[in-house]
């Protein structure tokens, strides 16, 4: 079963707006990660936060993570055509020592230029 | 470094062949993992392997097997294919935080 539940399963925006996907978890985790992918290829890392942070930033990307609800967020600033692709977020758990990740669904992201 | 490779990148099979899907990592990776893909479901994982000589079952097993006999290299092989097993395998290393993956191989049981 999965782990991760990603929100909204398809989302499309105007270039230059701000697209919000959402990430719920079930049980405890070391990490969460957010991944990207574009048709036809493989995943690419875009982000990791750890259990004790709440927020992280790199480049127009934000993750936030809420540890109490289990949820998490990837907020991608300023959109671009070029980041049109599928976002999947997903957990190492806690106490893992083979780095296995779950996967989530994913979410569709298009950007309209 | 070329990172994650994996071949082939397309395979039609017909139900009952055998196949081994090559993954190969040269970033001196412990742990690596063979993943599906199927529409609306995510990633998978079938097997993977925490060191040179060791593998274990992840997500979904049935039907594959798996060899670790180089630290660089990930076979995954399928005995016997079935329609079932008609998919997108992904192969990724991990080097204690992220996962790096490799391009994928699109594969078509009949």
């Amino acid at each position: 079963s999965q782990q991760g539940e990603e929100d909204p399963q398809a989302l499309s925006i105007q270039e230059g707006e701000n697209a919000t996907m959402n990430c719920s978890y079930k049980t405890s985790i070391n990490n969460l990660q957010w991944y990207r992918q574009n048709s036809g290829r493989g995943l690419v890392h875009l982000i990791l936060i750890r259990s004790n942070e709440r927020e992280k930033h790199s480049g127009r990307l934000r993750v936030t993570l809420d540890t109490s609800k289990k949820s998490s967020s990837l907020l991608i600033t300023a959109s671009r055509a070029a980041d049109t692709a599928s976002y999947f977020c997903a957990t190492a758990l806690y106490g893992g020592a083979t780095n296995k990740l779950i996967f989530g669904t994913g979410t569709l992201l298009a950007v309209q230029p | 470094n070329a990172g994650v490779t994996q071949t082939p990148k397309f395979r039609v099979l017909k139900t009952g062949q055998s196949m081994t899907l090559l993954c190969a990592q040269d970033m001196n990776h412990e742990y690596m993992y063979w993943y599906r893909q199927d529409p609306g479901m995510g990633l998978r994982l079938i097997h993977y392997s925490v060191g040179e000589g060791t593998t274990a079952k992840g997500e979904v097993p049935d039907g594959y097997n798996v060899s670790r006999l180089k630290k660089q290299n990930f076979l995954l092989g399928l005995e016997s294919a079935a329609p079932s097993q008609t998919s997108v395998y992904f192969c990724a290393s991990n080097d204690g935080g992220q996962q790096f993956f490799g391009p994928g191989t699109r594969l078509t049981v009949l």
